[in-house]
Parts: structure tokens; C-alpha cells; sequence
């Protein structure tokens, strides 16, 4: 079935690790790609989005995210984390021939402790 | 404060009663969407309305679930004759839609305990 796949269910990190969150899909053909954060008691956050051109995308608060088409993958990275990063972060795929439909990964749950 | 609103916040209703959501998107937005929530996952598209006009829905929405956006503006999504298995989170988002401006904003969310 087609879907969008998170690599991780939680992940726990010290302030100042590295992050990368894993994001898989399925869907052949053009993608239009996001992922967004969910802070604890806020709303879903638009992080970064990939629509096309440069495959290595930056975001807001130092997250960035590199598109392998040959992968099928949009993985989320960040060099350095810190405690205000602590939040759900959920990766989207709105495949091209969907019309409006978004897609979303299951979301990773991501602690970082102080 | 210029982002999606949605109301109520919480709805606590008995099962078998009707219940109705509303929201109001970004002023310059002409695209509404509704998704479902539940705990662990990630939001579900329910449907999408461009301007006034129910373009898409998902097999999810129920012959229970109606949408409607009567003016291209504020949207209200109502289930009748609740089941438990409704319970979850409710969310709407607005877009612009225009090329490269696919982004979906989202409101807060309505959460929905059916008891």
C-alpha cells in the first residue's frame, strides 16, 4: 500500500547531539515533500517543505532536510539539538498526481533531555 | 492573531448525538482541509474544499460526516449519531494552493471525546 513511513517511534537525545529523523514514502512519480513539528500543546508547525530544484532544503531553527529521489527517502536533520526542540515531528508527502491530499508519516516523538 | 481558528476546543458528547465544528482559515486562503487525528498517528485527510467547493474526500468521511463552507470562508464539519470510534482530534488547515505554496497552516484542533 502506498504510505509514508517514520523510521523511528521515539527518540531520546542529549542537548547539542545530532538529529536526523528518518522519512520514508511510496508514492512514484513527482512529490511535493514537508515536514512539520508539534510542539507539546501547540499546533502542527510548518518546519521546511521540498517542492523541487535543491535537494538539500533548510528550515526554520537550524533544521535542514535532504530529498533522495532514488531513495524515496526526506530525512530531517539537525548538527546540534537543544531542549526547546523536545516535540512530534511528522514528515508529509503530497504526491503530485493526488490533487490536495497530504500524506503523513506517523510522526517521531523526540525527547532531548537538558 | 492571524492563523486558523478552530471551535470549540474540546467536545465532550454522549454517543448517538450530533455534534458540529467549526473553522475559520487564513483570510487570503481559498483552500480548507479537515483532518483526524487519533493518538500515536498522524493526521488523516477527511476532505478539501476549494472556495465553496468540495473537491476531494476521503473514504474515511462517513456517510455520518458532512462538510460544508457555504460562503469560500468559515467551514463547520458535522458528525451525526456519534460513535466512540469518533473520538480523536479534528483538525482543519488552510492553503494558498497557488504553485509553491502548497504548505498547509493548521488551527489548534477540535478534541472530540464521545462517551
Amino acid at each position: 500500500a502506498q504510505s509514508v513511513s517514520q523510521h523511528n517511534h521515539h527518540v531520546i537525545l542529549s542537548e547539542a547531539a545530532s538529529l536526523e529523523l528518518g522519512c520514508n514514502y511510496s508514492y512514484g512519480g513527482t512529490v511535493n515533500l514537508f515536514w512539520y513539528v508539534q510542539y507539546p500543546g501547540q499546533h502542527l508547525q510548518l518546519l521546511l517543505k521540498y517542492f523541487s530544484g535543491d535537494p538539500l532544503v533548510k528550515g526554520i531553527k537550524g533544521f535542514e532536510a535532504e530529498f533522495i529521489k532514488s531513495k524515496f527517502s526526506f530525512n530531517l536533520r539537525k548538527p546540534s539539538v537543544q531542549w526547546s526542540d523536545t516535540a512530534e515531528y511528522f514528515c508529509a508527502v503530497n504526491p503530485d498526481n493526488y490533487g490536495q491530499n497530504f500524506v503523513f508519516g506517523p510522526g517521531t516523538r523526540l525527547s532531548v533531555l537538558p | 492573531d492571524t492563523g486558523v481558528s478552530q471551535n470549540p476546543r474540546h467536545k465532550i458528547t454522549k454517543r448517538g448525538q450530533n455534534v458540529t465544528f467549526r473553522c475559520d482559515p487564513i483570510s487570503e486562503h481559498n483552500r480548507l482541509y479537515w483532518y483526524r487525528q487519533t493518538l500515536g498517528q498522524g493526521p488523516e485527510f477527511l476532505t478539501y474544499f476549494q472556495n465553496e467547493a468540495q473537491l476531494e474526500k476521503s473514504r474515511l468521511l462517513s456517510d455520518r460526516f458532512s462538510a460544508e463552507r457555504p460562503k469560500g470562508s468559515f467551514s463547520t464539519l458535522e458528525i451525526q449519531r456519534t460513535e466512540q470510534g469518533d473520538s480523536a482530534m479534528y483538525l482543519c488547515a488552510s492553503s494558498l494552493g497557488t504553485p509553491g505554496q502548497l504548505e498547509q497552516y493548521f488551527g489548534p484542533g477540535t478534541r472530540l471525546t464521545v462517551t
